[in-house]
């Protein structure tokens, strides 16, 4: 059974930073792109990032040059790095795995809470 | 940047009627990178449709997609309770995703 688990989440101040965290499980990992999405309370779906099983890397522009995604295909995970987190920031973070289907997002995880406020 | 529009914001249907729900592109995408997803509160959302209209593994057949060019549509063919949801359209092109702003299905 395909599983993402995510993990990391919390609340941080603004201009502070965190680590999301997703541990895949069920598939071959290194096979495969994922990405990290997130829903602001209220809103809907907004991409964020992407990484390719060869570690091309693609970013939104609202987080452009403040998240970085990495991966250790060793350990079966993928990250998120927030820096200068923003309150519109937050909101709950899913990791998804991409484009065995196209290019749609077949499995997701259940998503993580990251909010920034003082 | 792409821009999806989702049209309506929310429609009030019973179960058993048919749900038509549309996805305007603000430019022409390319079919096999649209796709819809279904998302319930405190779940993670489900891949329906992708490449416009093709199921995705284990969604019924009353859920379809159609559409090419800026126009796309999810039909779902008879609701059943469970689909009462939000849905949202989705689109990959030069190397990024966008979502349209979702439609919620709600019971009348």
């Amino acid at each position: 059974e395909v599983q993402l688990v995510e993990s990391g989440g919390g609340l941080v101040q603004p201009g502070g930073s965190l680590r999301l965290s997703c541990v895949a499980s069920g598939f071959t990992f290194s096979s495969y792109s994922i990405n990290w999405v997130r829903q602001a309370p209220g809103k809907g779906l907004e991409w964020v990032s992407y990484i390719s099983s060869i570690d091309n890397t693609y970013y939104a522009d609202s987080v452009k040059g403040r998240f970085t995604i990495s991966r250790d295909n060793a350990k079966n995970s993928l990250y998120l790095q927030m820096n200068s987190l923003r309150a519109e920031d937050t909101a709950v973070y899913y990791c998804a795995r991409c484009c065995v289907a196209g290019h749609g997002f077949d499995y997701w995880g259940q998503g993580i809470l990251v909010t920034v406020s003082s | 940047e792409i821009v999806l529009t989702q049209s309506p914001g929310t429609l009030s249907l019973s179960p058993g009627e048919r749900a038509t729900l549309s996805c305007r592109a603000s430019q022409s995408v390319s079919s096999s990178y649209v796709a819809w997803y279904q998302h319930k509160l405190g779940q993670a959302p489900r891949l329906l449709i992708y490449g416009s209209s093709n199921r995705a593994t284990g969604i019924p057949d009353r859920f379809s997609g159609s559409g090419s060019g800026t126009d796309f549509t999810l039909s779902i063919g008879r609701l059943e309770p469970e689909d009462f949801a939000v849905y949202y359209c989705q689109q990959y092109g030069s190397s990024l995703w966008t979502f349209g702003q979702g439609t919620k299905v709600e019971i009348k």
